[in-house]
């Protein structure tokens, strides 16, 4: 079946423009994750929802960065006022539900490079 | 602020030997994982090991769980040129909703 797809796959945005990356995850998942990936570094955790509920935000930078998943299913995370430092891989990912045995299946990315 | 470490940073070996990776983490946890990535597939689940068992097989992957040391190992057995990536473990913590990973292993295996 189909695997957690983002987009866009590349985003650059001119210092202060404002960036929305969008997640599907794969149906029928209730959590998803969404992660900052500097180069050569492991996935931070930014947010984690459970269906429609944000239940972690502890990992957002800032005020700027905000994520919604109104219906449950899809997800987006908004950068307002891009910053240099915001550039990083932003990673998705999905499990069917949290905890004790469950997977992650990560989407490929969206590059975000903020000139 | 990412709890697991990865032991070593880097590690470089020929085809057909052993490798072993280490990770540390901090708090009590509901399950450690380990995961790859690599330029061609992101990261990609390997194992994912609970917090009251002691070890796990896959294939050629071994992975061990001390929760007394908070420590884990994955060991990766006759290693192939495929297997060079990156690869970090991942933890859950008991009542939080956090994955916190590793900053990962680089290996690289030589043809």
């Amino acid at each position: 079946g189909a695997g957690v797809s983002q987009s866009p796959r590349y985003k650059v945005a001119k210092r202060g423009q404002d960036v929305a990356l969008r997640c599907d995850p794969i149906s029928g998942h209730v959590s998803l994750f969404w992660y900052q990936q500097a180069l050569g570094q492991g996935p931070e955790f930014l947010t984690y929802f459970q269906n429609e509920a944000q239940l972690d935000k502890s990992g957002l930078p800032s005020d700027r960065f905000f994520a919604e998943r109104p219906e449950g299913s899809v997800s987006t995370l908004k950068i307002q006022r891009t910053q240099q430092e915001d550039s990083a891989v932003y990673l998705c990912a999905s499990s069917f539900n949290r905890g004790f045995s469950y997977e992650q299946y990560f989407g490929p990315g969206t590059r975000l490079t903020v000139t | 602020s990412q709890q697991g470490e990865e032991d070593p940073q880097a590690l470089s070996i020929q085809e057909g030997e052993n490798a072993t990776m280490n990770c540390s983490y901090k708090t009590s946890i509901n399950n450690l994982q380990w995961y790859r990535q690599n330029s061609g597939r992101g990261l990609v689940h390997l194992i994912l090991i609970r917090s009251n068992e002691r070890e796990k097989h896959s294939g050629r992957l071994r992975v061990t769980l001390d929760t007394s040391k908070k420590s884990s190992s994955l060991l990766i057995t006759a290693s192939r040129a495929a297997d060079t990536a990156s690869y970090f473990c991942a933890t859950e913590r008991t009542g939080g909703f956090k994955t916190i990973f590793g900053a990962g292993t680089r290996l690289f295996v030589k043809a």
